[in-house]
């Protein structure tokens, strides 16, 4: 698999507002995956876009695809502490059990 | 079952020491993957494995050494190790198959070398 690279590195935000990351990546994709790690723990995946799918939701979390421009952006909405984060993009393009390769992320910090 | 486990949840060890860090799921999942973070960087890949079979090593030294004895368990053998090696290791699973599917993550095994 390839990297992402996402943007900004570091966002912070009050409670409640929007919070949107973008990822861009070089090569063409089967699917696109973001996921979330709260500090010190363990990924968790969010969401998996398909290259032929243009925008994915679940609850709060919106994604969007551009195939053209090689790039993903996250939206996720009315944010709660909670969201307190780093954001990853994940690229794939091989075929079967290939392993990720993660940039640096997006740290998210929800202010109170 | 959607988890991953992965024991011990910390781990302090000398360098000439040998451990093993364990992972395992009982999702059905056929691949399982070994990932290594360092201090506010990105998780970087080890090894996967694909229908227990070592599919990728992603040129990791020889002191560390996967195992995959069945479908739902995968360990990581370690020996004489460095304080460089200290680190957050993560173990993943997917159902495998083909076109890349999501990843679980366990919560990972924290590892200080000394």
């Amino acid at each position: 698999s390839q990297q992402g690279e996402e943007d900004p590195q570091a966002l912070s935000i009050q409670e409640g507002e929007n919070a949107t990351m973008n990822c861009s990546y070089k090569t063409s994709i089967n699917n696109l995956q973001w996921y979330r790690q709260n500090s010190g723990r363990g990924l968790v995946h969010l969401i998996l876009i398909r290259s032929n799918e243009r925008e994915k939701h679940s609850g709060r979390l919106r994604v969007t695809l551009d195939t053209s421009k090689k790039s993903s952006s996250l939206l996720i909405t009315a944010s709660r502490a909670a969201d307190t984060a780093s954001y990853f993009c994940a690229p794939h393009s091989g075929g079967g059990a290939d392993g990720l390769t993660f940039g640096k992320g997006t740290h998210l910090i929800i202010q109170p | 079952d959607t988890e991953v486990t992965q024991t011990p949840k910390h781990l302090v060890m000398g360098m000439t020491n040998k451990k093993s860090l364990k992972c395992e799921q009982h999702m059905g999942h056929r691949a399982m993957y070994w990932y290594k973070q360092k201090a506010k960087k990105p998780p970087e890949l080890m090894f996967v494995y694909s229908y227990e079979k070592l599919s990728i090593n992603e040129s990791v030294p020889s002191r560390f050494s996967p195992e995959c004895p069945n479908s739902s368990l995968l360990n990581l053998h370690l020996h004489a190790l460095q304080p460089e090696d200290s680190a957050l290791y993560l173990c993943a699973s997917s159902p495998g198959g083909a076109g890349g599917r999501e990843q679980y993550f366990g919560p990972g095994t924290r590892l200080t070398v000394t």
